[in-house]
Order: C-alpha cells, then structure tokens, then sequence
C-alpha cells in the first residue's frame, strides 16, 4: 500500500501547455505539500495545505495554481509551461503538530518541458 | 532568517566504516526541529531521523545517529557500519516550530558513496 502517490510518474509537455500533476495520502494526515526539485537536487517548498486550507504559498508564479479537494488530495495545475519549470515535483504529507514525524514524501513526478 | 548549510557535496566511505554528514543551521525561533532524509538513485525521499531543539537527548533510530550540539547549532547525522545501500544523497532539513505553519527549508545535500 502506496502512503503518499503521486501520478503521472513521468511528464513530457511542451512550451505552453496546461498540466496538472495529482496526488494522494492514504496516512490520514492532516498537511500536504509540495515541492520542486531542481537539476542541483535543490529543494524547495512551494504550497502547503492544512484541512484543504491553503496555509503556506511561497514565491511561486501564478501560472502555478494547488487544488485540495479533500485533506487526502493535493493536485498541482501548471499553466502555459515554461522550460525552466522542468523539475521533479514531490507532494508530501505530515500530521500537523506531531512533534518528531517527518513529511513523508511521494515518488515525484519529473517534468520536462521541451 | 533560517538557513541550513551542508558543506559536504561529496563523500567516499569505505564500507563497514562509521560516517559523519555535517549540517549547520541558523534559526530565531526558540522552538525548532532538524530532520535527515535519504534520497537514492531511485529519486524517492525517505525520512531518516528527528531531532527536537528542547530533546534533552541525542535522536538515534537503528544506525542513525543525530549529534545535536545546540550552542554550536550543528545537527549532523552519523551512520554507524556504512552499507552499500546507504550511498545516496542526504538532505538536512529544519522547520521552525511545529506548527504545520512553519515551513520546511532543505540544505543542499550530501552524496553519499559507499566503497567496497
């Protein structure tokens, strides 16, 4: 049993599509993220979502928009691809105020835009 | 500002030997919590170990160690009797608090490589 899933694994898109990048956590927690993973294997935050409620939403360009439809979900809309948004993408999720639990990461979806 | 620095890019280790992966942090939060996640080829990231900026304790989970000295703001993690299975990229993490508010900054890792 997957704990958190991220579809697809792998997507290849062009210069101005629309993509969306869904994932799920079967963990019952209560906070999800998501991240993106440059080429250096830097990481940084980009949303996160307690209860569906948006709580954290960096610096990140409105062409990229989190959807929560449920504290189990969090999907990632990317509009009009540029080719510096190829990246691997992580959803993540943790237990709000659970002192000592890590997030727990999905497999990442790598995405190359041409 | 909180920052995490890792100023290893790059280790070779010889099998069965113990590691060190360094990791410094700044943070004004008097409340705080340094992670360790393990990233292997296979790109997943695995959560390792924990450590509490008020655990009295050092945090060890199986041959996972987290040497927490607080006055030097150092939180490294030590390997006990490396593995094969061990080489991989090691990510030092903090957040400040424990609200799910406070978000999760990542250094920029530490590859591992385990000679035989």
């Amino acid at each position: 049993d997957t704990a958190v899933s991220q579809t697809p694994k792998y997507l290849v898109t062009q210069m101005g599509n629309d993509k969306s990048i869904k994932c799920e956590q079967n963990l019952g927690h209560d906070t999800m993220y998501w991240y993106k993973q440059d080429s250096k294997k830097f990481l940084k935050i980009m949303f996160s979502y307690n209860n569906k409620e948006l709580i954290i939403n960096e610096t990140v360009p409105n062409r990229f928009s989190p959807k929560s439809p449920d504290k189990a979900h969090l999907n990632l809309h990317i509009n009009s691809l540029e080719l510096g948004d190829s990246a691997v993408y992580f959803c993540a999720s943790s237990q709000q105020n659970k002192k000592g639990q890590g997030q727990y990461f999905g497999p990442g979806t790598r995405l190359t835009v041409t | 500002a909180q920052k995490i620095t890792q100023t290893q890019p790059g280790m070779f280790v010889q099998e069965k030997e113990a590691v060190t992966l360094d990791c410094t942090y700044d943070t004004s939060d008097p409340s705080y919590g340094l992670f360790w996640y393990k990233q292997p080829s296979s790109g997943e990231m695995i959560f390792l170990i924990y450590q509490g900026s008020y655990d009295q304790q050092n945090a060890t989970e199986g041959r996972y160690s987290l040497n927490f000295q607080k006055a030097r703001k150092s939180a490294n993690l030590v390997i006990s009797a490396s593995q094969l299975g061990d080489s991989a990229m090691y990510f030092c993490a903090m957040r400040g608090g424990y609200s799910s508010a406070s978000k999760i900054i990542f250094g920029s890792g530490t590859r591992l490589s385990i000679r035989p």
